[in-house]
């Protein structure tokens, strides 16, 4: 199957700082979607983003497919940004999606 | 309500016993997926069904089974539970593409199971 991995592992910020997010995969994609998993537990749909740029408040993704790569940037962190970040992909004509092992994101107040 | 939903939310149970997860969706997705995440660790494909006549198992299908009752339900068997099966389970669906999915996938709330 495919590998995704995410980097860094872990993550600290003080609150009100940025940070990037990466995920590398090995091989060609359809579909390329990044979540939040909360400290409850619960998996919060971000971006779905197979190529290109797209923002969502404090939030953007940008997939470059031709170099099997995707970047999440968090701007102005808060608290409620801490948690995983899961970078997931699937390939084309393959059914099934294929998760990293995450980005463990903790916002100090 | 929630569009996905999942039952029981936490489960204690013992090795050796039989235990069912069920999974409800009223998103009128025909595609659903059941996941397991360990502590730190991603989330990995046990089952996935495309239609109610469709099932096919995923990386980790060993000592699972799966029943799709309707096109909003699919449920997760452990046959015989055992200690390293204790995780969080996620259920998830997303719509049909035509090569693929092409669309985000939704995730239930998960079940937390212990397995003594």
């Amino acid at each position: 199957g495919i590998q995704v991995e995410q980097s860094p592992p872990d993550l600290i910020l003080q609150e009100g700082a940025n940070s990037t997010l990466r995920c590398n995969f090995s091989d060609s994609v359809n579909n390329l979607q990044w979540f939040h998993q909360n400290p409850w537990g619960q998996l919060i749909n971000l971006f779905y983003i197979p190529s290109g740029t797209k923002q969502n408040g404090r939030l953007s993704a940008t997939t470059v497919a031709t170099e099997r790569y995707s970047l999440l940037y968090i701007s102005s962190s808060q608290t409620t940004d801490s948690g995983v970040y899961f970078c997931a992909v699937a390939l084309y004509n393959f059914n099934k999606f294929y998760f990293g092992s995450g980005t463990k994101l903790n916002v100090k107040p | 309500d929630a569009d996905v939903t999942q039952t029981p939310r936490n489960r204690i149970t013992k090795t050796g016993k039989r235990i069912m997860l069920e999974c409800s969706q009223t998103k009128g997705h025909d595609r659903m997926y059941w996941y397991r995440q360990d502590p730190g660790l991603g989330l990995q494909l046990i089952y996935y069904s495309f239609d109610v006549k469709d099932i096919n198992k995923g990386e980790i299908s060993d000592g699972y089974s799966v029943s799709r009752q309707a096109q909003a339900k699919f449920s997760l068997s452990l046959e015989s539970a055992i200690p390293n099966q204790t995780a969080l389970y996620f259920c998830a669906t997303s719509e049909a593409g035509l090569a693929g999915p092409t669309d985000t996938q939704y995730f239930g709330p998960g079940t937390r199971l212990t397995v003594l």
